[in-house]
């Protein structure tokens, strides 16, 4: 039973342009989610956060929008760079769990 | 480097053999966690530690399974009797308490494959 999905295997975006990623989650008792980017044979590593009693955090080129009733989160880079390319998981604590529970992750391609 | 570090960074084993890893965590960092991944999926939580106790195990933290963190610093995780099932890559991470622990920074893994 996955409480955290990440549908898209796989996005491709030209360079420059608007990269939207997303992740649904099931459990309402998650009260935090993080981003992380992970490039191959390192860890991940953390991007950005929201808490659940917001519904916007922004950080330079990242930002991240919750939308609790429909317990979907996405991650909007703009511009998409190719240093970004990279596989993106979505994470969430919370619901009695100090662990974070993972997504499967959506590998991100940037095209020159 | 003052991030998580991680050793070794990759370990080959016989089925049978027993291993050991290392965590050494961020300073000043009261929390330690220790996560596992396989391929295509995403890291998994097996438990975690609060200076040296630890507070929580997953179900997926098998009797084969145990970590310690004696002085609340640096971690170890010992696989006992290794299967090839326990092939993955084990993540450590640290959490410090100025952001509530919600965040945590991650080491670059330890890849375990069992022969």
């Amino acid at each position: 039973d996955q409480q955290v999905k990440q549908n898209s295997p796989s996005l491709s975006v030209q360079e420059g342009r608007i990269s939207i990623l997303n992740c649904d989650y099931t459990n309402s008792m998650f009260d935090y989610f993080l981003w992380y980017k992970k490039y191959p044979a390192e860890g991940p590593t953390f991007l950005i956060s929201i808490s659940s009693i917001k519904d916007k955090n922004e950080d330079g080129r990242f930002t991240v929008f919750l939308n609790k009733s429909a317990k979907h989160l996405s991650l909007h880079i703009v511009p998409s760079q190719p240093g970004d390319s990279a596989v993106y998981f979505c994470a969430a604590s919370g619901g009695g769990a100090d662990g974070l529970t993972f997504g499967k992750g959506t590998h991100l391609i940037i095209q020159p | 480097d003052t991030g998580v570090s991680q050793d070794p960074r990759h370990k080959i084993t016989k089925r049978g053999q027993n291993v050991t890893f290392r965590c050494d965590p961020i300073s000043e960092h009261n929390r330690l966690y220790w996560y596992r991944q396989t391929l295509g999926q995403g890291p998994e939580f097996l438990t975690y530690f609060q200076n040296e106790a630890q507070l929580e195990k997953s179900r997926l933290l098998s009797d084969r399974f145990s970590a310690e963190r004696p002085k609340g610093s640096f971690s170890t995780l010992e696989i006992q009797r290794t299967e090839q099932g326990d092939s993955a890559m084990y993540l450590c991470a640290s959490s410090p308490r100025t952001s509530g622990y919600n965040e945590q920074f991650f080491g670059p893994g330890t890849r375990l494959t069992v022969l």
